[in-house]
């Protein structure tokens, strides 16, 4: 149950497409559910960040939508470009509990 | 501003040797504190958080364990590496004011055990 199932494992596009990552969970308890970038050996960053009340959240080229009765979400990258190469993770939080990690996503995003 | 050190970035280390690896958040009072454990092309998995000096919880039995002798440092442990400890090690810290505080981690230590 505290499981957060990401897919594709790996992704490339060409500049400028929009790749789209999915996550699913089963827990309905998570209350709080973060994407990160993470470049090679580098820490995983915060990128964007939703809550289950919100359908939809926007940040500049990066878009959250939630979907709460099919109990998941995806992250969409629009005008890709090669400096978004990186591994993406979804996660899941409920409280004050730390993070539940997707097994990650390696975007390439080809000149 | 917040920020979070990791060292040493880089540890390569023989079987059956011990381990410390430190940890340590600037900026901020109070936090809770992780540890993680990255396998290669895998996702992250946590070994331990930490609400408070002294309070330690394990995730998983391992070979491993966690001290926070300090409100912002926190000690990853071994007494006897094994070759299973292989990994990128990530700590992570978080506000605790408000529930959906977000995760915020270090650049990580790549350790290798040979």
């Amino acid at each position: 149950q505290q499981q957060v199932k990401q897919s594709p494992q790996s992704l490339i596009v060409q500049k400028g497409g929009i790749p789209i990552i999915n996550c699913a969970y089963e827990n309905t308890a998570f209350d709080y559910f973060p994407w990160y970038q993470q470049f090679p050996g580098k820490g995983p960053a915060l990128l964007i960040a939703i809550r289950p009340d919100v359908s939809e959240k926007k940040e500049g080229r990066f878009t959250i939508s939630f979907n709460k009765s099919a109990k998941q979400f995806s992250l969409h990258i629009m005008d890709s470009q090669p400096g978004d190469s990186a591994t993406y993770f979804c996660a899941a939080k409920t409280g004050r509990r730390a993070l539940t990690f997707g097994s990650g996503t390696r975007l390439q995003v080809q000149p | 501003s917040q920020t979070i050190h990791q060292w040493p970035a880089t540890l390569v280390q023989p079987v059956g040797s011990p381990l410390s690896l430190e940890c340590t958040v600037e900026g901020t009072s109070n936090p809770n504190l992780y540890w993680y454990r990255q396998a290669a092309g895998r996702g992250l998995q946590l070994l331990f958080y930490s609400v408070g000096i002294g309070q330690i919880s394990s995730e998983v039995p391992q070979n491993l364990s966690a001290s926070r002798p300090q409100d912002r440092q926190f000690i990853l442990s071994s007494k006897k590496l094994l070759l299973s400890d292989s990994g990128f090690y990530l700590c992570a810290w978080s506000g605790r004011t408000d529930l959906n505080q977000p995760q915020h981690f270090g650049d990580g230590t790549r350790l290798s055990i040979l």
